[in-house]
């Protein structure tokens, strides 16, 4: 059973914010929320990961509900070269389970 | 600091052949991940090591592949005999934290794309 929902596609405008939703009702209380992403021909990519604190990186921010109960995260400024599929996994200390993702398309 | 190696980069070969795929991870990782990518799904984790010994291969079609990763630095993935179903993109990945262990993060290399004529 999938963990996570994700929308299948999503578009940007180039120089805007970019944020990409997940939900993941069911997660437990020692599951971390991951986010990957593929550029095409590439492999995944790591990107960030929380448990229930917001956090920032030099890629993105992670926005995670109060309840934990789904989450978002932000590119501030997206260009060409974020368009990808991007994945959001939910889980504890298991292995990594990709679903297939929101695939995101920056306008130029 | 390289990157995770893969080689080869493409690979196209007859059902039933063999073939081999190479990778090197990222100097120190203890972990290394092999992943199966098949067109428009998410990458599918085969076996996963801990230095040189098995952590998880219950997902590796153990009559058909196998690997191995014997002085715990570079790991091959072998088919024999390949199948149709078996094309896609093979992806290594490698990890500095043990196996199992929270808040890890995968290094993925760029993949080696087997097509099975």
């Amino acid at each position: 059973d999938a963990k996570t929902t994700q929308p299948p596609s999503m578009d940007c405008a180039e120089g805007r914010a970019a944020n990409l939703p997940c939900n993941h009702s069911t997660i437990s209380g020692n599951e971390y929320v991951y986010w990957y992403r593929q550029i095409h021909s590439q492999g995944p990519q790591y990107i960030i990961h929380g448990l229930k604190n917001n956090e920032t990186n030099e890629m993105a921010s992670l926005i995670i509900t109060e309840d934990r109960k789904s989450s978002t995260l932000i590119l501030p400024h997206a260009t060409l070269r974020d368009t990808a599929v991007y994945y959001c996994i939910v889980r504890a200390s298991e292995k990594l389970t990709f679903g297939t993702g929101t695939r995101l398309t920056i306008i130029p | 600091e390289a990157g995770v190696a893969q080689s080869p980069r493409y690979k196209i070969i007859e059902k039933r052949q063999s073939v081999a795929f190479w990778c090197n991870p990222i100097s120190g990782h203890a972990t290394l991940y092999w992943y199966q990518q098949i067109l428009g799904q998410g990458p599918k984790l085969l076996i996963q090591f801990q230095n040189n010994g098995v952590v998880d291969d219950s997902q590796l079609p153990k009559d058909r592949f196998s690997a191995e990763r014997l002085k715990g630095v570079d790991s091959t993935l072998k088919i024999q005999p390949a199948k149709l179903e078996d094309s896609a993109v093979y992806l290594c990945a490698s990890s500095p934290q043990l196996a199992g262990a929270w808040g890890d993060t995968q290094y993925f290399g760029p993949g080696t794309r087997l097509t099975v004529l």
